[in-house]
């Protein structure tokens, strides 16, 4: 079955320091990836797609087909990222649905 | 502009009881989207409406969730014999169905249903 892996339900940081948020995909073919996050009290948002090669404050994410991952990483973490992050997956085939991780909490600490 | 909206925010209901949640897309969005999130858990993929069909229901648990979209824009979520297994955030997106990559899915604040 199609499934997106997220290992960590936590992740702590202090401000300052680089932040990886872990992401392992298993799908055949080439999956359509991105990240999500919802800050507090705010709804579910792109954050950015891997098809971009953005960054996106800061944040970026590179697929790694050999190790089937698509990490998120910033090298130096803020407040104001504190947040839930999600990463999905698209794999298309006539539907639009998304799959997504169970999320990762990053709490960075002042 | 004003983003996907849903009503109501929060749903307490009974066991066994009929509940119907709505979903106003953004303007102009062809796709529509409904997700379920249990408590810890990721948005779970539940129907995908192309315009007013429902292009992929694979993802609703059984027959008791139906879902409804007659003119292509407000789409309705409907849940009859609720059980408390119900109990989520049911979110809504919607988008502009743009090519696998590009699209991207703007998300509700969704709607708290609990069952008592």
């Amino acid at each position: 079955a199609q499934r997106v892996t997220q290992p960590e339900k936590l992740l702590s940081v202090f401000k300052g320091a680089p932040v990886e948020l872990k992401c392992n995909y298993s799908y055949s073919g080439s999956p359509e990836l991105f990240w999500y996050v919802q800050y507090s009290r705010q709804r579910l948002q792109l954050l950015l797609r891997h098809i971009s090669r953005e960054s996106i404050k800061g944040f970026t994410a590179d697929l790694n087909k050999g190790e089937t991952s698509f990490h998120l990483k910033k090298p130096f973490a803020q407040e104001e990222d504190s947040a839930m992050y999600y990463c999905a997956a698209f794999t298309g085939a006539g539907s639009y649905q998304l799959t997504f991780g169970k999320g990762t909490k990053l709490s960075v600490i002042p | 502009g004003a983003g996907v909206s849903q009503t109501p925010s929060n749903k307490v209901t009974e066991k066994g009881k009929y509940v119907e949640l709505r979903c106003d897309p953004i303007s102009g969005h062809t796709a529509l989207y409904w997700y379920r999130q249990s408590l810890g858990q990721g948005p779970e993929f539940l129907i995908y409406f192309q315009g007013t069909g429902a292009a992929d229901d694979s993802g609703l648990p059984n027959d008791r969730f139906f879902a409804v979209r007659p003119e292509g824009s407000v789409s309705t979520l409907k849940i009859q014999r609720t059980e408390r297994g119900d109990s989520a955030v049911y979110l809504c997106a919607s988008s502009l169905a743009l090519a696998a990559g590009t699209d991207t899915q703007y998300f509700g604040p969704g709607t708290r249903l609990t069952v008592l």
